[in-house]
């Protein structure tokens, strides 16, 4: 089983869509979660982190389950620069030294 | 001023040459990580330094070997570069007391081997 699952993409979306990304970890032992976004042949870089009761960050709402190993990233009211690859990230240790990257959804929004 | 600089961006090169990357962080962190992503854009961790010393090992070939001089730098060197290793190396650095899991990243150095 893979350590980190998502969603396969793509998912092609009309601006002012509300669109959903899943995730599931496979160690229960993990103890942060976070969404990462790329943007086509640039670095990846944190969108937000993901708290236990559930986080938003304006149009963005992350949610974990840590019963069900299951995290999820809500985007509302879609917008045309958030076409990416959204990137589920969960720690591998305690020591958060080792971050484990899901391969990434792909989003694009469309006019 | 760049945080993570990492050079060179593209790198071209014949199978069985030996090639260098290096990374350099000036935000003061006290871990620095190599990841690579592949054709698939699969993003995964290669070797983790904190404060100079190796943390993280992941199941990397022997022919990659990193170097970290000191905290603000860890370079990638390769030996007898093979096909496969085509990919962007992406260098890292955290801040892991901080314990915000928000990893910096550099550009990325997108390494062609023929």
């Amino acid at each position: 089983r893979k350590e980190v699952e998502q969603d396969p993409g793509p998912f092609n979306v009309p601006e002012g869509a509300t669109v959903a990304f899943n995730c599931t970890y496979s160690n229960s032992a993990s103890q942060s979660f976070f969404w990462y976004r790329q943007d086509c042949r640039k670095e990846p870089k944190l969108l937000m982190s993901v708290y236990s009761s559930g986080n938003e960050d304006g149009r963005f709402t992350a949610q974990l389950n840590r019963a069900s190993q299951y995290i999820s990233l809500l985007i509302r009211d879609s917008k045309l620069s958030d076409s990416a690859t959204y990137l589920c990230v969960v720690t591998a240790n305690q020591a958060g030294t080792a971050l484990i990257f899901g391969k990434g959804t792909t989003l694009s929004v469309s006019s | 001023d760049t945080a993570v600089s990492q050079t060179p961006k593209y790198l071209v090169t014949q199978m069985g040459n030996d090639k260098s990357i290096k990374c350099e962080q000036n935000l003061g962190h006290d871990t620095m990580y190599w990841y690579k992503q592949d054709s698939k854009k699969f993003l995964k961790i290669m070797f983790s330094y904190n404060n100079k010393e190796l943390i993280i090992n992941e199941t990397v070939p022997n022919r990659f070997s990193p170097k970290s001089p000191d905290k603000a730098h860890l370079n990638l060197h390769i030996n007898s570069l093979e096909l496969g290793d085509s990919a962007v190396y992406f260098c890292a650095s955290s801040h892991v007391a901080a314990n915000t899991g928000e990893l910096f990243f550099g550009e990325g150095s997108r390494l062609t081997v023929l």
